[in-house]
Order: C-alpha cells, then sequence, then structure tokens
C-alpha cells in the first residue's frame, strides 16, 4: 500500500514567512511523530501524536512551531516567521503502536530553505 | 538531548568487508532500533530488537544488545556499494517516543 507521503518535497522561504507542512501518514495507523534533520546532523524530535490523546509537544524549539492532526490522520507542521536557523529537513513518520514499541514508516521529507 | 550515540561517526571500507556501528545509549530501553538513510531524505527501517533480545538477525544484517552495557552493535556482512548510506540506532525514551542517535556514515568503496 502506500506509504507515508508529504509535501511539498521543497520549499524556500523569505525569513519573516509562515510556512505549513504536510504529512499524511499510512492508513490505519495511530501514532504520528515530527523530526528535524539539520544537515549532516541526528533526527531532532519534535512533536508526537497518538490516537486521540493530547501530543507529545515536548521538543518543539519554540512557540513558533506548531502542529495539528486533524481527524487523526493528516497532520499539518507550521512554522511562524521563518528564521534561518529553521532550514532542515523536516521528515514525518507514523506506526501502528505508540511509545516507539514499533517500526516507524518514514516520509521523504521536506527540505526547508530559509533565505 | 541525543539518547543514542554512533561510533564511529564515518566508516569506510571495500566492497565484500564487513562493516561494524557501534551504538550507546544511557536509559533504560524497551527496544532498540536501526534505520537507514541515504541521501539525506527518508529513513528506512532495518531491524529492531528488543530489550529482552541479545541478538537478531535480517539476511546480511546482525544486531546484537547488550542491556548491562547499553549499547548495541549492527554488523553488515559481505557489504556493497548499495549499502553506502548513514546508519541511525534509535531508544524509546522516558517519555515513549524514538530518540535518535547522530548516526554513522558508511561509505563502501568499489
Amino acid at each position: 500500500g502506500a506509504g507515508v507521503s508529504q509535501s511539498p518535497s521543497n520549499k524556500v522561504t523569505e525569513k519573516g514567512k509562515d510556512v505549513e507542512l504536510r504529512c499524511d501518514p499510512i492508513s490505519g495507523h495511530t501514532a504520528l511523530y515530527w523530526y528535524r534533520q539539520s544537515l549532516g546532523q541526528g533526527l531532532e524530535f519534535l512533536i508526537y501524536f497518538q490516537g486521540n490523546s493530547a501530543p507529545d509537544k515536548s521538543g518543539l524549539p519554540s512557540d513558533r512551531f506548531s502542529a495539528e492532526r486533524t481527524g487523526g490522520s493528516v497532520s499539518t507542521l507550521t512554522i511562524q516567521r521563518t528564521q534561518q536557523e529553521d532550514s532542515a529537513v523536516y521528515l514525518c513518520a507514523s506506526s501502528w503502536e505508540a511509545g516507539g514499541r514499533d517500526t516507524q514508516y518514514f516520509g521523504p521529507g521536506t527540505r526547508l530553505t530559509v533565505l | 538531548s541525543q539518547q543514542g550515540e554512533e561510533d564511529p561517526q564515518a566508516l569506510s571500507i571495500q566492497e565484500g568487508e564487513n562493516a561494524t556501528m557501534n551504538c550507546s545509549y544511557k536509559t533504560s530501553i524497551n527496544n532498540l532500533q536501526w534505520y537507514r538513510q541515504n541521501s539525506g531524505r527518508g529513513l528506512v527501517h532495518l531491524i529492531l530488537i528488543r530489550s529482552n533480545e541479545r541478538e537478531k538477525h535480517s539476511g546480511r544484517l546482525r544486531v546484537t544488545l547488550d542491556t548491562s552495557k547499553k549499547s548495541s552493535s549492527l554488523l553488515i556482512t559481505a557489504s556493497r556499494a548499495a549499502d553506502t548510506a548513514s546508519y541511525f540506532c534509535a531508544t524509546v525514551s522516558r517519555r515513549q517516543k524514538l530518540v535518535f542517535g547522530q548516526g554513522t556514515r558508511l561509505t563502501i568503496n568499489p
């Protein structure tokens, strides 16, 4: 079946603009994760959704970052007033089970460049 | 902060040789997972080993887990050029989410 999809694949924006990144998880997966990966670095956890529970937002770097997951499926990560340090690849992943007890399936990522 | 730390940061070997990468972590875990990343984009899950397991195999991959030393190793046997990628270990943190290390960049030379 279809894997995790993300859009856009690339986004170039000017400093100070808002951006929205979209993630379509695998159908039926209850858990959805957002990560950020700067050039040559590991993955930095941002936020985690599990079913109808309150999301774990502990990884969001500032209040300019927010995310929502509508209807337990599609998720949108919003970055307001983008800064150059926000430039990175933003990866979304989903899994059947919560809490890291199951394989995470990753999307191809969105490469964000803030000029 | 990162939970898993891979060692070495970069590894370059000849095709056909075996590649070993290590991962150390700090807190108790439910499981440890290894992922591969090509071209800096999406990650692909390789193998999951649970805390009560010591060794697991999948094709040319062999993963070991030593919970007393809080470490794991990933062995790729008979390496191929297509194995060139970055390899990450990930552990389940107290907050019940995967925490990734910085990764090992593996280069297989033909």
